[in-house]
């Protein structure tokens, strides 16, 4: 199986909103309700933002949102901050107990 | 407070072997299916491996199987991965992890196989 495709960097003022995207195929993505999104600082455990598509786990901000139509998720930031810069992964369930990641995105904040 | 705390990582030489343990708390251990994922570095993460909740069902990524092994003892609350056969490109942080709800990771572990 192939990485999820991610953008390889994107970037955003304060205050704007950034949207990162992730496809997949009709095997992962476009199958299961399983998509997850984390934020990983450099030499950091990964942060989770986003499970099940859509959910925010306790204690994320309600800046972070996720979405999904087909066989691409996606992750939106709104009103951008200084602290939101880090690398972003994206995580699909691919199905016979396995999971599939994304390459990971940059996000810059100008 | 869900935690996982992984240890045992450290150097070894290709060919050689290694045994991460994850401990786990704040959780029901013997009712969730476990994984481990790596991530080396630079690089996405990969998952490695999964297993069932009793035991019972193994699962790996191509690019382990047959060297490596997963298992957990629900007694001890603790999973593992036996890691057989090492590679200079199993170089990675090693993560456990809780894959379905809402996902929760240890803070890893580093293997580094190098001579």
């Amino acid at each position: 199986q192939s990485a999820l495709t991610q953008p390889a960097s994107v970037s955003g003022s304060p205050g704007q909103s950034i949207t990162v995207s992730c496809t997949g195929t009709a095997s992962d993505v476009g199958s299961y309700n399983l998509v997850s999104w984390y934020q990983q600082l450099p030499g950091k455990a990964p942060k989770f933002m986003i499970y099940e598509d859509t959910e925010r786990p306790s204690g994320v901000s309600a800046r972070f949102s996720g979405s999904k139509s087909g066989n691409t998720a996606s992750l939106t930031i709104s009103g951008l901050q200084a602290e939101d810069e880090a690398n972003y992964y994206c995580c699909s369930y691919a199905g016979s107990s396995s999971w599939i990641f994304g390459g990971g995105t940059k996000l810059t904040v100008l | 407070e869900v935690q996982l705390v992984e240890s045992g990582g450290g150097l070894a030489q290709p060919g050689g072997s290694l045994r991460l343990s994850c401990a786990a708390s704040g959780f029901t251990f013997s009712r969730s299916a476990m994984m481990w994922v790596r991530q080396a570095s630079g690089k996405g993460p990969e998952w490695v491996s999964g297993i069932s909740d009793n035991g019972g069902s193994t699962y790996y990524a191509d690019s382990v199987k047959g060297r490596f092994i997963i298992s957990r003892d629900n007694s001890k609350n603790t999973l593992y991965l036996q890691m057989n056969s090492l590679r200079v490109d199993d170089t990675a942080v090693y993560y456990c992890a809780i894959p379905f709800g809402s996902p929760v990771w240890g803070q890893g572990t580093l293997v580094t196989v190098s001579s």
